[in-house]
């Protein structure tokens, strides 16, 4: 069972929707959580990241966290066709030095 | 450099061949680490290096790879004898050290796109 699972989708909705990705892990001892974007043939860039329960917004953006249910999200809202990309989770644990987990990455398609 | 940069881009090989990749990180981020992508598996975590030692190479699947790091800068991941299985996209990363440079975020390279055939 991997440790990070995330539905690799696709998902498409049309400009202006609201964006819901997710991604479950098993280890509690995961402790920092980050969302990757990743465009086509390039590397993944960080978005956000947050290490604690609750939520956390960057303009368009807002990550959520839950503990206790071992369940994070991201939510974009407004969306817009440049926002189309594979999206990734990635945790860390407090022992794991700078390593991180990835999920597999949701790829996401907004339709103008 | 502003960025981290890998070269080659695209590696075709033969099954069998060596294959080296490369990657020159941003000036100044001592942590590197090497990453595989492949369709299904997300990023696998193959090694990390800080400065020019490698405390954490738990996640090269065989004894085909294996990864250098000199001067504290450019990298080179070398596969031997490759498989057809080691098809996928090499990407490379750095950033600062601990838990803070993981957090402000690796800056990835674009990555080798490896097809042994």
């Amino acid at each position: 069972q991997k440790e990070v699972e995330q539905d690799p989708g696709p998902l498409s909705v049309p400009e202006g929707a609201i964006v819901s990705l997710n991604c479950t892990y098993s280890n509690s001892a995961f402790q920092y959580f980050m969302w990757y974007r990743q465009y086509s043939r390039k590397g993944p860039e960080l978005l956000m990241y947050t290490y604690s329960s609750g939520n956390k917004e960057d303009g368009r953006f807002t990550a959520q966290v839950d503990k206790s249910s071992k369940y994070i999200s991201l939510f974009i809202r407004d969306s817009q066709p440049s926002d189309s990309a594979t999206y990734l989770c990635a945790m860390k644990k407090e022992t794991s030095g700078s390593r991180l987990t990835f999920g597999e990455g949701t790829q996401l398609t907004v339709n103008p | 450099g502003a960025g981290v940069s890998q070269s080659p881009s695209n590696k075709v090989t033969e099954k069998g061949k060596d294959v080296e990749l490369r990657c020159d990180p941003i000036s100044g981020h001592t942590a590197l680490y090497w990453y595989r992508q492949s369709l299904g598996q997300g990023l696998e975590f193959l090694i990390y290096f800080q400065g020019n030692s490698a405390p954490d190479k738990s996640g090269l699947p065989s004894d085909r790879f294996s990864a250098e790091r000199t001067g504290g800068s450019v990298s080179t991941l070398t596969i031997q004898r490759t498989q057809q299985e080691d098809s996928a996209v090499y990407l490379c990363a750095s950033s600062l050290v601990g838990t803070g440079g993981a957090l402000r975020g690796y800056t990835f390279g674009s990555g080798t796109r490896l097809t042994v055939v």
